[in-house]
């Protein structure tokens, strides 16, 4: 089992609809979550933290957060061509260390 | 405009050659992270370090590779000798983490893509 586990997908969404990516991690004492999203050739960019169990709002991102049951959520509102790209879950565990384990990944198409 | 620099942004080279790839963090980042992404493997974590101390190497092939940080503003990654299963992009990132204020946020490097033939 890998520590963080997404859909692969491809994930395709019609222009304005919500896109909804999902990941699951497998250490419990976790205490930090990341999205990242990453550009075809192109670095891995932060869009989103949260750090405590809830709803986290950012224009168009929503990050989910239930540590009972060892899941988070990304959901992109009115989603735009411009948001294609590879969505990374990053998750940190609970030591005082900054280290990211990274899931591998869903890719979202947004066709116009 | 505070970013992580890499270089060289591609490499070509040929099995058995040494490579070296350098990363400038951003100026204050006290952590700086080396990964490899392959499609195959997604995002590795090869080692790190904080305030210029490796903490963790333990997702590196020791006999080839060798990660160090002579000072605060460079970071090395050395593979020698390179083989052609080493082709991948490499990615620095760089964070800033303070006592109990575990953030963890990371800002990545353009990457260095390296294909060994």
């Amino acid at each position: 089992q890998k520590e963080v586990e997404q859909n692969s997908g491809p994930l395709s969404v019609p222009e304005g609809a919500i896109a909804s990516l999902n990941c699951t991690y497998s250490d419990r004492g976790s205490q930090s979550f990341f999205w990242y999203r990453q550009y075809s050739g192109k670095s891995p960019e932060l869009i989103m933290s949260i750090y405590s169990n809830g709803d986290k709002e950012d224009g168009r991102f929503t990050a989910q957060l239930n540590k009972a049951s060892q899941y988070v959520s990304l959901l992109i509102r009115d989603s735009q061509p411009s948001d294609s790209a590879t969505y990374l879950c990053a998750v940190n565990g609970n030591t005082n260390a900054g280290k990211s384990t990274f899931g591998d990944g869903t890719t979202l198409t947004v066709k116009p | 405009d505070a970013r992580v620099t890499q270089t060289p942004r591609d490499k070509v080279t040929e099995m058995g050659q040494e490579v070296t790839m350098r990363c400038q963090p951003i100026l204050g980042h006290n952590t700086v992270f080396w990964y490899r992404q392959t499609m195959m493997q997604g995002l590795e974590l090869l080692a790190y370090f904080r305030n210029r101390a490796p903490l963790d190497d333990s997702g590196m092939p020791k006999d080839r590779f060798s990660a160090e940080m002579p000072d605060a503003t460079l970071a090395t990654l050395k593979i020698q000798p390179s083989e052609p299963r080493d082709s991948a992009v490499y990615f620095c990132a760089s964070g800033l983490v303070r006592g109990h204020l575990n953030t963890g946020e990371l800002f990545f490097g353009e990457g260095s893509r390296l294909t060994v033939l």
